[in-house]
């Protein structure tokens, strides 16, 4: 089945700096990526919509200028935290549909990035 | 995409079948009812998803009521592995939104 991959799948940083986080998709072209945090014991928060060659979609809370996503290929989407600091602990998850059936399929996901700020 | 209310927690026995409930009153006619679970620090696992007829896969079955009002998620054998935290989900398109979920506890 279509596979969705996330590098790295953790990370520790200082206070103040950028991480990036890169979601692929394996198998298919996903002109359409979602990006979720996860806080410990919380249910997974949709934080943006990326959208190949254009620019994601925010949901209402989310700084876009603290959560950078570029969506340059079919295949691969970024999620840069910026100025990171010790609440943007979490765990951020990606997903991607093929694109087929990009409103009844299944909705892929990938294994997570852990990332913990010093 | 509409609400969904699941218990918070449920145990099963090792072996034996697993029924998770999940109810969506809310439900418009072009919505469907998506599973999946998520073993810890995990990234979610697709299970099955369904419109208005009963399905099956390999993992599971999923029974929605007539009216599309509730749904139940079986596992008919379910192992210490099936351990997770599973989500019913109604979705009309794009971006799945997660509810709590329930936690599922398989126990030897």
């Amino acid at each position: 089945g279509a596979v969705v991959s996330q590098h790295p799948s953790r990370v520790i940083c200082k206070s103040g700096t950028s991480v990036k986080i890169e979601c692929r998709s394996l198998d298919f072209q996903a002109t359409t990526m979602f990006w979720y945090r996860q806080f410990p014991k919380q249910s997974l928060m949709l934080m943006a919509t990326s959208n190949e060659g254009s620019k994601a979609t925010y949901e209402q809370g989310v700084e876009k200028d603290k959560f950078l996503i570029n969506h340059a290929s079919l295949t691969l989407s970024t999620l840069t935290v910026t100025s990171a600091h010790p609440e943007d602990s979490s765990f951020y998850i990606c997903s991607a549909t093929p694109p087929t059936d990009p409103n009844t399929g299944e909705l892929f996901f990938g294994e997570g990035s852990r990332l913990t700020v010093l | 995409d509409a609400k969904t209310t699941q218990p918070t927690s449920m145990d099963c026995a090792e072996g034996r079948a697993a029924n998770l409930p999940c109810n969506h009153s809310t439900i418009s006619g072009n919505e469907y009812v998506y599973w999946y679970r998520q073993i810890h620090s995990q990234g979610p696992q697709y299970i099955i998803h369904g419109l208005k007829n009963n399905e099956t896969n390999e993992m599971a079955s999923l029974i929605i009521t007539e009216d599309r009002k509730s749904s139940t998620l079986i596992l008919p054998h379910a192992t210490l592995r099936d351990t997770a935290v599973y989500y019913c989900i109604v979705r009309a398109g794009g971006q799945l939104t997660f509810g709590s979920g329930t936690q599922l506890t398989v126990l030897p």
